[in-house]
Parts: structure tokens; sequence; C-alpha cells
């Protein structure tokens, strides 16, 4: 049983550049998330999803996008990256009724 | 207005002692959810423990548990008995709404712990 699995772990992209992080759990849960960590500013949310096909905005989702065509997926595009994007990306999913799982993170730096 | 305030950036404590991180909450939501999340300097987050709105009683966790004021809207974690493994990054969290319709998960801004002998 993996969990939640992010890919890749590590990226580095130039200013403007696009790119797509891959969140999969397998434990068929419901919701998933998309936050960032920076320092000093705990994880904020940036896009989440409440089911298969469903999408909506967290607190932070400018220069953000994101999918979720199959349950089991959450993918999180930059379409045009920013030196500001440079964060670590952790994207979690839960059951209906308890706490989140999370991926090992991603570490992305816009240069 | 921040949903979720942890007012200790930083907490030392000695080994197998007790401490307190602090957490305080704003919803106008009747039921809702809190949790507390453990980040070591590997990166993971870690579920700890969770107290329900509706939870008569505080939530305990073998050496964790959670200090439920609901009146001051406050969701403190005790942790009994520090260990040197304890120094971390913890994050209070709160799902506002109901379990199954509650959809955002909103973190507040962490409290790094150290442990020392």
């Amino acid at each position: 049983n993996a969990g939640v699995t992010q890919t890749p772990k590590f990226r580095v992209l130039k200013t403007g550049q696009s790119m797509t992080l891959l969140c999969a759990q397998d434990m068929n849960h419901e919701y998933m998330y998309w936050y960032r960590q920076d320092p000093g500013m705990g994880l904020r949310l940036i896009h989440y999803s409440v089911g298969e096909g469903t999408t909506a905005k967290g607190e932070v989702p400018d220069g953000y996008n994101v999918s979720r065509l199959k349950k089991q997926n959450f993918l999180l595009g930059l379409e045009s990256a920013a030196p500001s994007q440079t964060s670590v990306y952790f994207c979690a999913s839960r059951p209906w009724n308890t706490e989140a799982f999370f991926g090992q993170g991603t570490r992305l730096t816009v240069v | 207005a921040q949903k979720i305030t942890q007012t200790q950036p930083g907490m030392f404590v000695q080994e197998k002692e007790a401490v307190t991180l602090d957490c305080t909450y704003d919803t106008s939501d009747p039921s809702y959810g809190l949790f507390w999340y453990k980040q070591p300097s590997s990166g993971e987050m870690i579920f700890l423990i969770y107290q329900g709105s509706y939870d008569q009683q505080n939530a305990t966790e073998g050496r964790y548990s959670l200090n439920f004021q609901k009146a001051r809207k406050s969701a403190n974690l005790v942790i009994s008995a520090s260990q040197l493994g304890d120094s971390a990054m913890y994050f209070c969290a709160m799902r506002e709404g109901p379990p199954g319709g509650g959809n955002k998960l909103t973190f507040g801004t962490g409290t790094q712990l150290k442990v020392e002998l």
C-alpha cells in the first residue's frame, strides 16, 4: 500500500517554463489537496478537490491550475513558473471522516 | 482573519518534561475537526491526534493529548515526558464542517519544538 505518492520529488525550473506535479493515492479517498509550504508561513492551501471531476480554489490559487480526471490522481500545473513559486509542495488525501494523509513533498526551485 | 493561530514560533523543553503547544482557531461552523501534525526535519507530515467539535472528552493518543477548550476556541497539544525524537515542527489544522461535508483543511504557521537534554 503506497499511500500518497508525489512525482517528482525535486525539480528545478527556469522562469516561464511549465510543469505538472502528480499526486496519486491508492486509498480510494474522496478529498485531495495541494499545499505549498514556505518558511514561517505554514502550509497554505492552493487548490482542493472533493471528488472525481471537481476542483476548487484554496487560499493561494493564482498561478496554478489543477485537474482531477481520475479519483486517484490530482494534478497541479504551473503554466508559467515564477521565482515566487519556489516552495515545497505537499499533496494530501483523506476519506470523509478521518485525518489527511500526506505525500512526501516536492521541492521546486524556479530560477 | 487567520483561521488557525499558533503564537509560538519556537519552544524549548527539557527531556522528560511536559510541554504545551498553543493553537487557537476561528470558525462560526458548529461542526468542525481539529488536528495536530508533526513534521520532523526529514520533511514528512505525521498525523498525531484529532478532536471533533462535538467530542465530550479531550482526545489522547499515547503521550499526546489535546486540551480542547471550546468556549475559548483553543486546542492546545500537550506532549508528556518529552523525548529527543519529539524535536520537530508541529502544525495545528482545522476542518470546517462535518466529517462528510467539511472540505477545506486549514493549517497554522507551526511551532518549532526543540527538546534538550
